[in-house]
């Protein structure tokens, strides 16, 4: 099984609010990403958690709030977004170093009115 | 730092026609390479890798790769496309014994005409 998935699929929320974007896996795997994604452009990668610890931040506005509550779980706090900030959040997984293939989840589409 | 060339932005193809994908990769050292497929409005698929051993890789779908040490090259290949592998395909590359964070391509679009 190699699957990661995300909650919500969707989500259109206003500059004022918070929210939170979810990622589960449930195979072993010690790192955890996330990454935002434009359209027609590669993934940039925001974070990255290695046996869930903050073990890369990109430069990601704090605005961006990640947390590793265990090792299957990633949440993306989200509050007082930009409009450019809309785009498709991918959580992504492998199972830590030197094993280093990265599995996506299906995605959350970020809508930032 | 290692480094992706995905020459081709676009590449439009005839069904049941052969492609190719062209990546290339910048690196010192010994890489991991990586072929990921994204289908519009999801995730990235993994299509298939390159740790080590034989440098002819298969992966999912029917799609094959050749790691080119010499040409720093990891093309894409399928020998008759289907409309349905209509999608933005990825490379990407990682250090072996190093940072294991992928760096990725720009992307290729493959579209299949009927």
């Amino acid at each position: 099984d190699t699957e990661v998935t995300q909650t919500p699929k969707h989500l259109v929320m206003g500059m004022t609010n918070k929210k939170s974007l979810k990622c589960e896996q449930h195979m072993g795997h010690r790192a955890m990403y996330w990454y935002k994604q434009k359209a027609k452009k590669p993934p940039e990668l925001m974070f990255v958690y290695s046996y869930e610890k903050l073990s890369i931040n990109e430069s990601v506005p704090s605005r961006f709030s990640p947390e590793c509550p265990n090792s299957s779980l990633l949440n993306l706090h989200l509050h007082a977004l930009q409009p450019e900030d809309s785009a498709l959040y991918l959580c992504a997984s492998s199972p830590g170093p030197p094993r280093v293939t990265q599995y996506f989840g299906p995605g959350t589409r970020l809508t930032v009115l | 730092a290692q480094s992706v060339t995905q020459l081709d932005s676009q590449v439009p193809v005839f069904e049941e026609a052969p492609v190719e994908l062209r990546c290339n990769y910048s690196s010192s050292v010994s890489v991991y390479l990586f072929w990921y497929v994204q289908y519009p409005n999801q995730g990235l698929q993994l299509l298939l890798k390159y740790l080590s051993g034989s440098t002819l890789v298969k992966g999912i779908n029917g799609f094959e790769a050749e790691f080119n040490k010499s040409q720093t090259s990891f093309h894409l290949r399928k020998p008759s496309v289907h409309i349905s592998d209509t999608a933005e395909y990825f490379c990407a590359v990682s250090l072996s014994g190093g940072s294991y964070i992928p760096t990725f391509g720009r992307g290729t679009s493959l579209i299949v005409h009927p």
